[in-house]
Order: structure tokens, then C-alpha cells, then sequence
């Protein structure tokens, strides 16, 4: 079966540090990954997904995630935070032919 | 603009109502979702539907029924609501499979109370 962990439930940090979210998964079949961000009341919206090609994925606010298959791995990462990254990070997998799987969330708080 | 629309922000409801959430995505999508989101626990899938009048269980359905007689429109159920179906439930939609890349859009959640 298809999942994914989220080792980290609560990630501070202050503001202009850098940050690493992550997030371990496993499949047995075509590994597809996502990241989604939840702002405060607000649903969740896609930051970057892997499907294939480089594995490394940008997205068009500065975070970024590689895919590392030997440590079956997703971790995203930013090299310096603002405010407005203060959020809810979840970590997703393919599962079946439409499905995700989500993981439990990683919130992110930035420190002034 | 994709938009997926759900009918109420917050909803308060007592134990034993009959409880519907609708939502209505303008995607023209043939996937539609319902999850429901609890501190620590992340999305847990409830229903899905790929198609009108379709639909298949997800990883907690006990408690749930789901409604899809238009391809735009997507209705959760609760037969006869209970405090613990107290929570912020979540609408998304997708296009099928790699066509659409998997990528799921979501709506704004739903967070009811059950009292």
C-alpha cells in the first residue's frame, strides 16, 4: 500500500532561517509526490509534485523538494523563510488510480 | 479561475440530524472527493466519486453517504449526525488519472459541529 509519514508535526523557525519539512513514503507502484500548503481557514492548494524527469521540483515561491528513491524521500525545504510561509504542509503520494494518499501535516510557524 | 465551492464555512448541528454538505466545482472534472481533516491525523478519505451517479468508499465511510446526480456537484451525508463527526471537512476535485497529473483542487472546508 501506498503512504506517506510527516516526521514532524511542529516545525518554528524564525524568520530569513532556513527549513526542512519532512516526509518519507512508500509504494509499490509508480511514485507520484506531492506537496500541498494550507494557509490559516483557507483549503489546501498544490506548491510542486514529482511525476517523472528531474527530481528536483521547484515551486514558484521558493520552496523546493527532491526526490530521492534510495531513501524514499520527499523532503521540502527553503533556504529562508518569511511570514507569509506560516502554514500547514502536507506530504502526498499517488495511491490507486485517481486517489492521494496525505500525510498528517507539518505546521509551519515563522518567528519574527 | 478553478474554483470548487462548498455551501457552508461553519455549520452547527445536534446529535442525531440529518446533516447534508454540498459542493459544486466549475472544472467540468470527472473526480470528486470528500476528506475530513483532524489535528494529527491530516485528510482521510470518506468518498469519491469518478463519475455521475458513481461512487467508492474511501478509508472512513462508516457514518457517511454520498450523493453525485450532477457531474458538477458532489453531496455528503450524514444519516443521523454524531459529536464524533465533529470536524472540517474538505471538498476537491480532479481530472482522471495522469491526465490530469493527479492534482487534486480543493475547496475552502466545511467546519461542523455536532453538539
Amino acid at each position: 500500500a501506498q503512504s506517506v509519514t510527516q516526521l514532524d508535526s511542529q516545525v518554528p523557525v524564525f524568520e530569513e532561517a532556513p527549513v526542512e519539512l519532512r516526509c518519507n513514503y512508500s509504494s509499490s507502484v509508480s511514485v507520484y509526490l506531492f506537496w500541498y500548503v494550507q494557509y490559516p481557514n483557507q483549503g489546501l492548494q498544490l506548491l510542486l509534485k514529482y511525476l517523472s524527469g528531474s527530481t528536483l521540483v521547484e515551486s514558484i515561491n521558493g520552496f523546493e523538494a527532491e526526490f530521492n528513491k534510495s531513501q524514499t524521500s520527499f523532503h521540502l525545504r527553503k533556504p529562508s523563510v518569511h511570514i507569509s510561509d506560516t502554514a500547514e504542509y502536507f506530504c502526498a503520494v499517488r495511491t490507486g488510480a485517481n486517489n492521494l494518499f496525505f500525510g498528517t501535516g507539518t505546521r509551519l510557524t515563522v518567528i519574527p | 479561475d478553478v474554483k470548487v465551492t462548498q455551501s457552508s464555512r461553519y455549520l452547527v448541528k445536534r446529535t442525531g440530524e440529518k446533516v447534508f454538505l454540498e459542493c459544486v466545482q466549475d472544472m467540468d472534472h470527472e473526480n470528486m472527493f470528500w476528506y475530513r481533516q483532524d489535528p494529527g491525523l491530516g485528510l482521510r478519505l470518506i468518498y469519491f466519486s469518478y463519475d455521475v451517479k458513481m461512487k467508492e468508499k474511501g478509508d472512513i465511510p462508516e457514518g457517511y453517504s454520498v450523493s453525485r446526480e450532477k457531474k458538477e456537484r458532489f453531496s455528503l451525508i450524514l444519516e443521523s449526525a454524531s459529536t464524533n463527526q465533529t470536524s472540517m471537512y474538505l471538498c476537491a476535485s480532479s481530472l482522471p488519472g495522469l491526465a490530469g497529473s493527479y492534482e487534486q483542487y480543493f475547496g475552502p472546508g466545511t467546519r461542523l459541529t455536532v453538539t
